[in-house]
């Protein structure tokens, strides 16, 4: 099936300090997504995005759906001990109808 | 609003026993999925709907059954339990408003097979 690629798979760092992690993949698709899991919790969704090249923020989040649309991007912006869990893209094909999820990337943070 | 709503939140079930995982879901929302999430790792798709009466295989279908026979409701279905099927399972829906496709998820069900 297809793939997303999301990286990276898990990150260490201190409170504070900016995250940035993204998916890539071969094919084109027509949606982001970008979703947070709390422990014990099922996904949130934090940003769509529908456009090539559009940049939505939600807060210190801020996405981007990549110009070729083959890619996106998460950053979090001064990080704060809440934000630990772990990040999730999802992308719609173009022509297709189902969702595709990435691994997920962990965010752990030292306070 | 609801939302999404997954029953039971946890279950123990013993090696060969069936049981039926519920969601319902109230966004009058046309998709709906069924992953299942390892200790550690990402979401896997087990099967998917995209309206009343239709159904497809996801990654990792084997073992498990779905049926969709109203657009709210989506349960799946485990005829012999098996240890492997330890894991938690979420419920999401989601339907593409023009090009708007946006996925909700329920809270987990959280199975353990001994």
């Amino acid at each position: 099936g297809q793939q997303l690629n999301q990286s990276p798979q898990s990150m260490f760092i201190q409170e504070g300090e900016d995250v940035s992690m993204n998916c890539t993949s071969s094919s084109i698709f027509n949606t982001w997504l970008w979703y947070k899991q709390d422990p014990g919790e099922g996904p949130v969704l934090l940003i769509a995005l529908y456009k090539a090249g559009e940049l939505t923020s939600n807060g210190r989040l801020t996405a981007q759906f990549g110009i070729t649309r083959k890619d996106s991007f998460l950053n979090i912006s001064a990080s704060i001990p809440s934000d630990v869990g772990i990040y999730f893209c999802a992308g719609q094909l173009q022509g297709a109808q189902k969702l595709v999820f990435g691994q997920g990337t962990r965010l752990t943070i030292n306070p | 609003n609801a939302g999404v709503t997954q029953t039971p939140k946890f279950q123990v079930l013993k090696t060969g026993q069936s049981m039926t995982l519920q969601c319902t879901q109230d966004m009058n929302h046309n998709y709906m999925y069924w992953y299942r999430q390892d200790p550690g790792m990402g979401l896997k798709l087990i099967y998917y709907s995209v309206g009343a009466g239709i159904t497809d295989k996801g990654e990792v279908p084997n073992g498990y059954n779905v049926s969709r026979s109203t657009t709210e409701d989506f349960p799946l279905r485990l005829e012999l339990a098996a240890p492997s099927q330890t894991s938690v399972y979420f419920c999401a829906s989601s339907t593409p408003t023009g090009r708007r496709t946006e996925a909700f998820f329920g809270q987990g069900t959280r199975l353990t097979v001994v």
